[in-house]
Protein backbone atom coordinates (compact mmCIF):
# COMPACT_ATOMS: atom_id res chain seq x y z
CA UNK A 1 0.00 0.00 0.00
CA UNK A 2 0.83 3.09 -0.80
CA UNK A 3 1.63 6.62 1.93
CA UNK A 4 -0.45 8.74 -0.49
CA UNK A 5 -2.59 7.52 -2.83
CA UNK A 6 -4.34 9.35 -5.53
CA UNK A 7 -6.60 8.55 -8.52
CA UNK A 8 -4.52 9.61 -11.54
CA UNK A 9 -7.12 10.99 -13.57
CA UNK A 10 -7.78 12.57 -15.36
CA UNK A 11 -10.47 14.35 -14.17
CA UNK A 12 -12.33 16.39 -16.71
CA UNK A 13 -15.18 18.98 -15.20
CA UNK A 14 -16.74 22.33 -17.14
CA UNK A 15 -15.95 25.67 -16.72
CA UNK A 16 -17.88 27.00 -13.77
CA UNK A 17 -18.09 23.41 -12.38
CA UNK A 18 -16.61 22.22 -8.70
CA UNK A 19 -13.85 20.03 -9.57
CA UNK A 20 -13.18 17.66 -6.13
CA UNK A 21 -9.56 16.11 -5.68
CA UNK A 22 -9.15 13.31 -2.96
CA UNK A 23 -5.96 11.42 -1.81
CA UNK A 24 -6.18 8.90 1.41
CA UNK A 25 -3.14 8.11 3.47
CA UNK A 26 -1.54 5.58 5.16
CA UNK A 27 -0.03 6.15 8.10
CA UNK A 28 -1.83 7.95 11.06
CA UNK A 29 1.14 9.40 12.73
CA UNK A 30 0.79 12.16 9.59
CA UNK A 31 0.46 15.30 10.96
CA UNK A 32 0.47 18.14 8.22
CA UNK A 33 -1.76 18.00 4.82
CA UNK A 34 -0.63 19.83 1.54
CA UNK A 35 -1.87 20.48 -1.64
CA UNK A 36 0.46 21.32 -4.85
CA UNK A 37 -0.23 22.65 -8.18
CA UNK A 38 1.60 21.92 -11.24
CA UNK A 39 1.72 23.01 -15.23
CA UNK A 40 3.17 20.68 -17.36
CA UNK A 41 6.82 21.61 -17.49
CA UNK A 42 6.39 23.34 -14.03
CA UNK A 43 7.63 23.10 -10.41
CA UNK A 44 5.50 22.38 -7.98
CA UNK A 45 3.75 25.31 -6.49
CA UNK A 46 1.80 24.96 -3.00
CA UNK A 47 -1.85 26.30 -2.90
CA UNK A 48 -3.23 25.18 0.42
CA UNK A 49 -2.07 23.32 3.40
CA UNK A 50 -4.51 22.29 5.96
CA UNK A 51 -3.08 20.54 9.74
CA UNK A 52 -6.60 20.09 11.72
CA UNK A 53 -9.70 18.51 10.73
CA UNK A 54 -12.14 20.36 9.33
CA UNK A 55 -12.57 22.69 6.20
CA UNK A 56 -10.15 25.45 5.05
CA UNK A 57 -11.17 27.84 2.81
CA UNK A 58 -8.49 30.21 0.45
CA UNK A 59 -10.50 32.48 -2.05
CA UNK A 60 -12.15 29.16 -4.43
CA UNK A 61 -9.97 26.82 -3.14
CA UNK A 62 -11.22 24.66 0.13
CA UNK A 63 -9.10 22.15 1.48
CA UNK A 64 -10.51 19.62 3.86
CA UNK A 65 -9.30 16.94 6.15
CA UNK A 66 -10.36 13.69 7.99
CA UNK A 67 -8.11 12.02 9.92
CA UNK A 68 -10.68 9.20 11.54
CA UNK A 69 -10.62 8.02 7.74
CA UNK A 70 -7.59 9.08 6.77
CA UNK A 71 -8.52 11.16 4.03
CA UNK A 72 -7.90 14.70 2.67
CA UNK A 73 -9.48 16.35 0.00
CA UNK A 74 -9.66 19.26 -2.47
CA UNK A 75 -12.54 21.71 -3.63
CA UNK A 76 -12.06 23.80 -6.37
CA UNK A 77 -15.21 26.09 -6.99
CA UNK A 78 -16.27 28.21 -10.33
CA UNK A 79 -13.41 25.88 -12.38
CA UNK A 80 -11.39 27.95 -14.92
CA UNK A 81 -8.99 26.40 -17.63
CA UNK A 82 -6.14 27.78 -16.01
CA UNK A 83 -7.24 25.25 -13.18
CA UNK A 84 -6.23 23.03 -15.97
CA UNK A 85 -3.05 21.05 -14.10
CA UNK A 86 -2.09 17.89 -11.98
CA UNK A 87 -2.74 18.17 -8.08
CA UNK A 88 0.12 16.44 -6.17
CA UNK A 89 -1.38 15.86 -2.39
CA UNK A 90 1.56 15.82 -0.05
CA UNK A 91 1.73 14.43 4.03
CA UNK A 92 4.75 15.26 6.70
CA UNK A 93 4.38 13.00 9.18
CA UNK A 94 4.93 13.38 13.28
CA UNK A 95 8.91 12.56 13.43
CA UNK A 96 9.40 12.06 10.14
CA UNK A 97 12.60 14.16 9.57
CA UNK A 98 10.65 17.01 8.11
CA UNK A 99 10.11 14.86 5.17
CA UNK A 100 7.28 15.20 2.52
CA UNK A 101 5.74 12.26 0.59
CA UNK A 102 3.54 12.83 -1.97
CA UNK A 103 0.89 10.77 -4.06
CA UNK A 104 1.39 10.07 -7.55
CA UNK A 105 -1.20 13.20 -8.72
CA UNK A 106 -4.43 13.71 -10.47
CA UNK A 107 -4.40 15.42 -13.59
CA UNK A 108 -7.40 18.09 -13.69
CA UNK A 109 -8.82 19.35 -16.97
CA UNK A 110 -11.08 21.69 -17.30
CA UNK A 111 -13.12 22.12 -20.47
CA UNK A 112 -14.70 25.00 -21.91
CA UNK B 1 9.15 33.16 -5.33
CA UNK B 2 11.55 31.34 -2.84
CA UNK B 3 15.12 31.79 -3.83
CA UNK B 4 15.78 28.30 -5.08
CA UNK B 5 17.92 28.18 -8.35
CA UNK B 6 18.80 24.87 -10.15
CA UNK B 7 21.60 24.40 -12.26
CA UNK B 8 22.05 23.01 -14.95
CA UNK B 9 18.02 23.09 -15.92
CA UNK B 10 18.76 20.34 -18.95
CA UNK B 11 21.53 18.28 -19.03
CA UNK B 12 22.48 15.14 -21.29
CA UNK B 13 24.95 12.54 -20.48
CA UNK B 14 26.52 9.66 -21.12
CA UNK B 15 26.11 5.80 -19.12
CA UNK B 16 28.69 5.73 -16.62
CA UNK B 17 29.51 8.83 -16.51
CA UNK B 18 29.49 10.83 -12.81
CA UNK B 19 26.88 13.90 -13.01
CA UNK B 20 26.74 16.46 -10.54
CA UNK B 21 23.41 18.96 -9.88
CA UNK B 22 23.24 21.74 -7.74
CA UNK B 23 20.93 23.32 -5.41
CA UNK B 24 21.08 26.95 -4.44
CA UNK B 25 19.08 28.80 -2.14
CA UNK B 26 19.57 32.55 -0.61
CA UNK B 27 15.96 31.88 1.98
CA UNK B 28 18.24 30.56 4.52
CA UNK B 29 16.50 27.22 5.37
CA UNK B 30 17.58 24.87 7.27
CA UNK B 31 15.93 21.39 5.30
CA UNK B 32 16.94 20.99 1.43
CA UNK B 33 15.73 17.83 -0.24
CA UNK B 34 16.14 16.49 -3.69
CA UNK B 35 13.29 14.67 -5.24
CA UNK B 36 13.51 13.06 -8.72
CA UNK B 37 9.98 12.88 -10.69
CA UNK B 38 9.27 9.65 -13.12
CA UNK B 39 5.42 9.49 -14.86
CA UNK B 40 3.13 6.74 -12.33
CA UNK B 41 5.66 7.44 -9.33
CA UNK B 42 5.13 10.89 -8.89
CA UNK B 43 7.71 12.54 -7.01
CA UNK B 44 10.41 10.13 -4.70
CA UNK B 45 12.97 11.47 -2.18
CA UNK B 46 16.51 10.93 -2.60
CA UNK B 47 18.32 11.95 -0.30
CA UNK B 48 17.59 15.30 2.15
CA UNK B 49 19.45 17.70 4.76
CA UNK B 50 18.89 18.80 7.78
CA UNK B 51 21.90 21.15 8.57
CA UNK B 52 25.44 21.31 7.09
CA UNK B 53 27.23 18.07 6.83
CA UNK B 54 23.75 16.01 7.94
CA UNK B 55 22.22 14.14 5.22
CA UNK B 56 19.99 11.74 5.29
CA UNK B 57 18.67 8.69 2.88
CA UNK B 58 15.04 8.88 1.46
CA UNK B 59 13.42 6.40 -0.19
CA UNK B 60 14.99 5.75 -3.55
CA UNK B 61 18.82 6.99 -2.68
CA UNK B 62 21.07 4.04 -4.89
CA UNK B 63 23.15 5.54 -7.13
CA UNK B 64 23.24 9.21 -5.73
CA UNK B 65 25.42 10.98 -2.96
CA UNK B 66 25.12 14.34 -1.69
CA UNK B 67 26.49 16.97 -0.05
CA UNK B 68 26.46 19.86 2.03
CA UNK B 69 29.34 22.01 2.37
CA UNK B 70 27.71 25.46 3.11
CA UNK B 71 23.35 26.34 4.14
CA UNK B 72 22.68 27.69 0.80
CA UNK B 73 24.39 24.54 -1.70
CA UNK B 74 22.86 21.06 -1.54
CA UNK B 75 24.98 19.20 -4.10
CA UNK B 76 23.29 15.61 -6.08
CA UNK B 77 25.79 13.34 -7.12
CA UNK B 78 25.13 10.29 -9.50
CA UNK B 79 27.78 8.35 -9.23
CA UNK B 80 28.02 6.13 -12.75
CA UNK B 81 24.57 7.60 -14.26
CA UNK B 82 22.60 5.00 -15.52
CA UNK B 83 19.33 5.41 -18.28
CA UNK B 84 17.14 4.45 -15.29
CA UNK B 85 18.58 7.89 -13.58
CA UNK B 86 16.72 9.50 -16.54
CA UNK B 87 14.36 11.82 -14.95
CA UNK B 88 13.18 15.22 -13.92
CA UNK B 89 15.14 16.44 -10.56
CA UNK B 90 13.76 18.91 -8.03
CA UNK B 91 15.19 20.61 -5.04
CA UNK B 92 12.69 21.57 -2.27
CA UNK B 93 13.95 23.93 0.77
CA UNK B 94 12.04 24.16 3.93
CA UNK B 95 11.69 25.63 7.50
CA UNK B 96 11.93 23.25 10.34
CA UNK B 97 8.57 22.51 11.88
CA UNK B 98 5.40 20.20 11.21
CA UNK B 99 3.88 22.88 9.61
CA UNK B 100 5.94 24.38 7.07
CA UNK B 101 5.83 24.00 3.40
CA UNK B 102 8.03 23.45 0.91
CA UNK B 103 9.20 25.60 -1.88
CA UNK B 104 10.69 23.89 -5.15
CA UNK B 105 13.53 24.70 -7.51
CA UNK B 106 12.82 25.15 -11.43
CA UNK B 107 13.75 21.54 -12.44
CA UNK B 108 16.65 19.95 -13.98
CA UNK B 109 15.84 17.57 -16.76
CA UNK B 110 18.91 14.81 -16.89
CA UNK B 111 18.69 12.05 -19.79
CA UNK B 112 21.19 9.45 -19.75
CA UNK B 113 22.12 7.94 -22.91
Amino acid sequence: QKEVEQNSGPLSVPEGAIASLNCTYSDRGSQSFFWYRQYSGKSPELIMSIYSNGDKEDGRFTAQLNKASQYVSLLIRDSQPSDSATYLCAVKKEGGGNKLTFGTGTQLKVEL
Amino acid sequence: DAGITQSPRHKVTETGTPVTLRCHQTENHRYMYWYRQDPGHGLRLIHYSYGVKDTDKGEVSDGYSVSRSKTEDFLLTLESATSSQTSVYFCAISEQGGNTEAFFGQGTRLTVV
